[in-house]
């Protein structure tokens, strides 16, 4: 079984402009939710996408935007990229959604430079 | 939000010494889970355990969901040991869940 797959996996942007990340779950599974992981901020929850629909949020700004297609494949999307917008970004799938009980399983992840 | 802090914050161990890290969450939670993440920064699951005790090889965990905090050991620790351990907890908010880490426990095992 196929694990969860994340792209691109490397990218360096500049300041302005945007990006967009990529994540297929598990086969099967209909939620996926987005995390980011910085030094400072450590790994906060940004997002949760469950049948295309926007379940929950996190405590970030506008910018970072989500969406999610009928085969559950997910993209985020980070517009106007600040200096502060470098990180790993990780995805999670899990079949029934976060608040479900069973287990989230993480992707790779996509660390984003911004300069 | 949910609090979830983890001690200590670092670990140094000679290889086949023995440890526990420590979490502690400040609510009722769904679920909770301890990952350890590798090198290149995916978190890989060690055991899903909203309660109760549960043992993978050299490691086990225990989580006493009543008390508001879980435990992981590391038994006979080995290189491959290193490495950031995170435990994440589940909370409900406005109806659906969120995922809430603590700030890990960097772990160095020396030969």
């Amino acid at each position: 079984k196929a694990g969860v797959t994340q792209t691109p996996r490397y990218l360096i942007k500049t300041r302005g402009q945007q990006v967009t990340l990529s994540c297929s779950p598990i086969s099967g599974h209909r939620s996926v939710s987005w995390y980011q992981q910085t030094p400072g901020q450590g790994l906060q929850f940004l997002f949760e996408y469950f049948s295309e629909t926007q379940r929950n949020k996190g405590n970030f700004p506008g910018r970072f935007s989500g969406r999610q297609f009928s085969n559950s494949r997910s993209e985020m999307n980070v517009s106007t990229l600040e200096l502060g917008d470098s990180a790993l970004y990780l995805c999670a799938s899990s079949p029934r959604g976060v608040g479900s009980t069973g287990e989230l399983f993480f992707g790779e992840g996509s660390r984003l430079t911004v300069l | 939000g949910i609090q979830v802090e983890q001690s200590p914050p670092d670990l140094i161990l000679q290889e086949g010494a023995n440890s526990t890290l420590r979490c502690n969450f400040s609510d009722s939670v769904n679920n909770l889970q301890w990952f350890h993440q590798n090198p290149w920064g995916q978190l890989i699951n060690l055991f899903y355990i909203p309660s109760g005790t549960k043992q993978n090889g050299r490691l086990s965990a225990t989580t006493v969901a009543t008390e508001r905090y879980s435990l992981l050991y590391i038994s006979s620790s080995q290189t491959t040991d290193s490495g950031v351990y995170f435990c994440a907890v589940v909370f409900v908010t406005d109806s659906w869940g969120k995922l809430q880490f603590g700030a890990g426990t960097q772990v160095v095992v020396t030969p």
